[in-house]
């Protein structure tokens, strides 16, 4: 069965660079969420999408910025790059319309900012 | 808001041990719980899933139970390996919401 993609999977960038993470979701699925787990860290909630609209904010900077396309990819805009953005940034989607609110996980970009 | 504890942080077990995990949640109005397993700089894996109106779910030596009303969840791993080594992570839907998950427990099956 399909899974959500995320691209890339591994990014390297300097301080104050920007960066854009992609993520395909499950086909059908029309909701997006993305989590930053920080090393030794839990994943915390950034944002999500429901049907190209943002949904739920959590603690995503204001640096950062996020969108849902009408194909229900999403994208994670991250600008003026720190050091502590360095983590892990999981996308998941579900399809809550079906009567199931499981999210599914993507394989993760793992960002670091030297 | 939600809240999601795990304990113990972190747990050291010989080979061929059972043991067992615990998670726990502040608000027992769930719609699921769920349990991963992530490797070192690695990606969650899925290891089981607990609608709220189900008690428990197997998966070969792995059985997570679910008891939502004290809001309490453990996972039970049968004959650990060495292999079992890693880090799991609890994790709670509520409704239409993001995952809330615990620090996780860091396992080490010792051969």
């Amino acid at each position: 069965a399909a899974g959500v993609i995320q691209s890339p999977r591994h990014l390297i960038k300097e301080k104050r660079e920007t960066a854009t993470l992609k993520c395909y979701p499950i086909p059908r699925h029309d909701t997006v969420y993305w989590y930053q787990q920080g090393p030794g860290q839990d994943p915390q909630f950034l944002i999500s999408f429901y049907e190209k609209m943002q949904s739920d904010k959590g603690s995503i900077p204001d640096r950062f910025s996020a969108q849902q396309f009408s194909d229900y990819h999403s994208e994670l805009n991250m600008s003026s790059l720190e050091l502590g953005d360095s983590a892990l940034y999981f996308c998941a989607s579900s399809y809550p319309g079906q009567g199931d609110n499981t999210q599914y996980f993507g394989p993760g970009t793992r960002l670091t900012v030297l | 808001k939600q809240e999601v504890t795990q304990i113990p942080a972190a747990l050291s077990v010989p080979e061929g041990e059972n043991l067992v995990l615990n998670c726990s949640f502040t608000d027992s109005a769930i719609y699921n719980l769920q349990w991963f397993r992530q490797d070192p700089g690695k990606g969650l894996t899925s290891l089981l899933l607990i609608q709220s109106s189900q008690r428990e779910q197997t998966s070969g030596r792995l059985n997570a139970s679910l008891d939502k009303s004290s809001g309490r969840s453990t996972l039970y791993i049968a004959a650990s390996q060495p292999g079992d080594s890693a880090t799991y992570l609890c994790a709670v839907l509520s409704g239409n919401t993001p995952l809330v998950f615990g620090k996780g427990t860091r396992l080490s099956v010792i051969a």
